[in-house]
C-alpha cells in the first residue's frame, strides 16, 4: 500500500503552459515536502509545508498543503523547458524519516 | 558549504559478491538516513542514524545489509552477499532538525546492479 499518491505519473506540456501536480494521501502528515529530481542526481528540496492551508510560492512554482494535512499540490506557471524533472512530494510525522510518493515525471517542450 | 556526497556513483557487481557504499554528510548534521529507489517504485526508507546511534533501522531489507556510522561523521552501507534483487539506487541523505520537522538533503546516489 503506497501512503502518497502522486499524480498525473507522466506529464508533457509545451512551454508557457500551466501545469498542477497532486499529492495525495489518507494520512495526516505533520510536514510535507516537495523535491525536484535531475537524471543522475539526488532530490533536491524545493520547499517544506508544516501548516494546513499554507500556500509557498518559489518564483514560479506555487505550493499548497491542504487544510486536513493529507494532501498537497504544485502549481508551475509558465513552464520553461528548464522546469522538466521529476517532481516528488515527501511526507513525515514529526521527525520521522520521509515516506516518498512515486513521482510526476514532467517534460516542458519547447 | 558541501553537500551530501556519495561513493561510488555507480557500481557493478556479481551476485554473491560485496559492495561497499559510502556516504559524507553534510558537516554538523547529525541525522543521517539511508534510502533506496528499486525500479518502478518509490524511494523507500532503509535506516536513520542520529551521530552513531541506529535510530531506526526498520527499513533495512534483511541481514545481508549493514550500515555504520563510526564517530558519527560519514557512514557506510554493506550489502554482502549482494542478490539480483538489491540493485537500485541508493541515497544518503543528511538533516538537522527542525522541532517536528524532518528536511532532507540528499547526495546524488549510488546505483547498484548486481548481474
Amino acid at each position: 500500500t503506497q501512503l502518497l499518491e502522486q499524480s498525473p505519473q507522466f506529464l508533457s506540456i509545451q512551454e508557457g503552459e500551466n501545469l498542477t501536480v497532486y499529492c495525495n494521501s489518507s494520512s495526516v502528515f505533520s510536514s510535507l515536502q516537495w523535491y525536484r529530481q535531475e537524471p543522475g542526481e539526488g532530490p533536491v528540496l524545493l520547499v517544506t509545508v508544516v501548516t494546513g492551508g499554507e500556500v509557498k510560492k518559489l518564483k514560479r512554482l506555487t505550493f499548497q498543503f491542504g487544510d486536513a494535512r493529507k494532501d498537497s499540490s504544485l502549481h508551475i506557471t509558465a513552464a520553461q523547458p528548464g522546469d522538466t524533472g521529476l517532481y516528488l512530494c515527501a511526507g513525515a510525522w514529526g521527525n520521522t524519516p520521509l515516506v516518498f510518493g512515486k513521482g510526476t515525471r514532467l517534460s516542458v517542450i519547447a | 558549504e558541501a553537500g551530501v556526497t556519495q561513493f561510488p556513483s555507480h557500481s557493478v557487481i556479481e551476485k554473491g559478491q560485496t559492495v561497499t557504499l559510502r556516504c559524507d554528510p553534510i558537516s554538523g548534521h547529525d541525522n543521517l538516513y539511508w534510502y533506496r529507489r528499486v525500479m518502478g517504485k518509490e524511494i523507500k526508507f532503509l535506516l536513520h542514524f542520529v551521530k552513531e546511534s541506529k535510530q531506526d533501522e526498520s527499513g533495512m531489507p534483511n541481514n545481508r545489509f549493514l550500515a555504520e556510522r563510526t564517530g558519527g561523521t560519514y557512514s557506510t552501507l554493506k550489502v554482502q552477499p549482494a542478490e539480483l534483487e538489491d540493485s537500485g539506487v541508493y541515497f544518503c541523505a543528511s538533516s538537522q532538525h527542525r522541532k517536528g520537522v524532518t528536511e532532507a538533503f540528499f547526495g546524488q546516489g549510488t546505483r547498484l546492479t548486481v548481474v
